[in-house]
């Protein structure tokens, strides 16, 4: 059973334009929620993170809104630019696990 | 300070060999984890390392991966009789702390593997 389902598989924004990502995951013992970004022939590298005691969480451009209730959250990108482009992961843990869970990956492409 | 590095950056290896893939964490991390990313898909957990000990193993595909952390730093991920279906990405991360699974986890640039 997949425990974090992403979508869209893939996202095409204009540049100056807000990408939005989805995920849901299963588990409520999850209790952090963070986001990645990887770029061809990298590692994903954490973009920024919440905890469910709070229902959303900004930095710079990037922020994350968080529903309990519905177990989701979803990234938005606000004045999406061309170097934003890459592979976004949602991913669920928290001290009950040993591993985080990752969705299968959003590919955003930002038209300059 | 120099991140996770991961050695080497691309394997390609036969059918039925026996592979290697080595992992430098970033220094004084005491977690280490193993993750498989296929092609369009995100990381899939193989093992944890909590200094020397692998902690949680339980995403390990089968008897033929097997992984070691014997000083607490480097970390070497072990393939038997490598199958096609083993191609990946093969990721390694650390964290600070060991046991705080919500830790900021540093991602290598992984080894690609392909098996033929």
């Amino acid at each position: 059973q997949q425990q974090v389902k992403q979508s869209p598989q893939s996202l095409i924004v204009q540049k100056g334009g807000i990408s939005i990502i989805n995920c849901a995951y299963e588990n409520t013992a999850f209790d952090y929620f963070p986001w990645y970004q990887q770029f061809p022939g990298k590692g994903p590298a954490l973009l920024i993170a919440i905890r469910p005691d709070v229902s959303e969480k900004k930095e710079g451009r990037f922020t994350i809104s968080f529903n309990k209730s519905a177990k989701q959250f979803s990234l938005h990108i606000m004045d999406s630019q061309p170097g934003d482009s890459a592979t976004y992961f949602c991913a669920a843990s928290g001290n009950n696990f040993n591993k985080f869970y990752f969705g299968s990956g959003t590919k955003l492409n930002v038209k300059p | 300070g120099a991140g996770v590095s991961q050695t080497p950056s691309n394997k390609v290896t036969e059918k039925g060999k026996y592979v290697e893939l080595r992992c430098d964490p970033i220094s004084g991390h005491t977690a280490l984890y193993w993750y498989r990313q296929s092609l369009g898909q995100g990381p899939e957990f193989l093992i944890y390392f909590q200094g020397t000990g692998a902690a949680d193993d339980s995403g390990l595909p089968n008897d033929r991966f097997f992984a070691v952390r014997p000083e607490g730093s480097v970390s070497t991920l072990k393939i038997q009789r490598t199958e096609r279906g083993d191609s990946a990405v093969y990721l390694c991360a650390s964290s600070p702390t060991a046991g705080a699974h919500t830790d900021t986890q540093y991602f290598g640039p992984g080894t690609r593997l392909t098996v033929l």
